[in-house]
């Protein structure tokens, strides 16, 4: 398995709080994502970074922000967290855009 | 706009019946092609993947794809499938042009029950 870890794993919190999400990798890998997964919709992409510093915008990316300072670290943030955000997000990462993505055991997520 | 399409969303099958789950994708351009697995409780692991070369692609576990670009299909295959492969499997497309983002578009996924 690829060294990719996310914590927490499982969180419970309560609306309108914010709530960082982590990802950590010790692959060296340039790209890195943040999916949520929701039943009957399969994977969605949030936000994902090519590099550094170098972050953008996915399909889902409305109440999340993201930030990359170091290669293995890729933070998720849900600023005000709302029920919608009730999910299993997973991180992914790979070594150039075109190759595949290896995925981290995901954080489940419960906004109440 | 891009998408992939898996037919089955549900698939019951017993021990050593074969398999086959539908992929296909709406990108008349060049692709990447994958198939991950989903085993319960746990993240995505890849299965197989396709870049180019011969259309017929052999994973792990005995598992196999089909690219058929004319039918913008990649379909997964198994001759006799095992309790253990009960699962969720997404196919994903990586559509080439879109950037150096390495953007998959993941399809719905397929449920699958092996019956021992």
């Amino acid at each position: 398995d690829a060294g990719i870890t996310q914590s927490p794993r499982h969180k419970v919190t309560e609306t309108g709080t914010p709530v960082t999400l982590r990802c950590h990798q010790t692959e060296n890998h340039r790209y890195m994502y943040w999916y949520r997964q929701d039943p009957g919709h399969g994977l969605r992409l949030i936000h994902y970074s090519y590099g550094v510093k170098d972050t953008d915008k996915g399909e889902v990316s409305d109440g999340y922000s993201v930030s990359r300072s170091k290669t293995e670290d890729f933070l998720l943030t849900l600023e005000s967290a709302t029920s919608s955000q009730t999910s299993v997000y997973f991180c992914a990462i790979s070594l150039q855009s075109d190759y595949e993505q290896y995925f981290g055991p995901g954080t489940r997520l419960t906004v109440t | 706009a891009q998408s992939v399409s898996q037919h089955n969303h549900h698939v019951i099958l017993s021990e050593a019946a074969s398999l086959e789950l539908g992929c296909n994708y709406s990108y008349g351009g060049t692709v990447n092609l994958f198939w991950y697995v989903q085993y319960p409780g746990q993240h995505l692991q890849l299965l197989l993947k396709y870049f180019s070369g011969d259309p017929l692609v052999k994973g792990i576990k005995g598992f196999e794809a089909e690219f058929i670009k004319s039918k913008f299909s990649f379909n997964l295959r198994k001759p006799s499938v095992q309790w253990s492969d009960t699962a969720e499997y997404f196919c994903a497309v990586k559509p080439y042009g879109s950037g150096n983002t390495g953007k998959l578009i993941f399809g719905q996924g397929t449920t699958l029950q092996v019956k021992p």
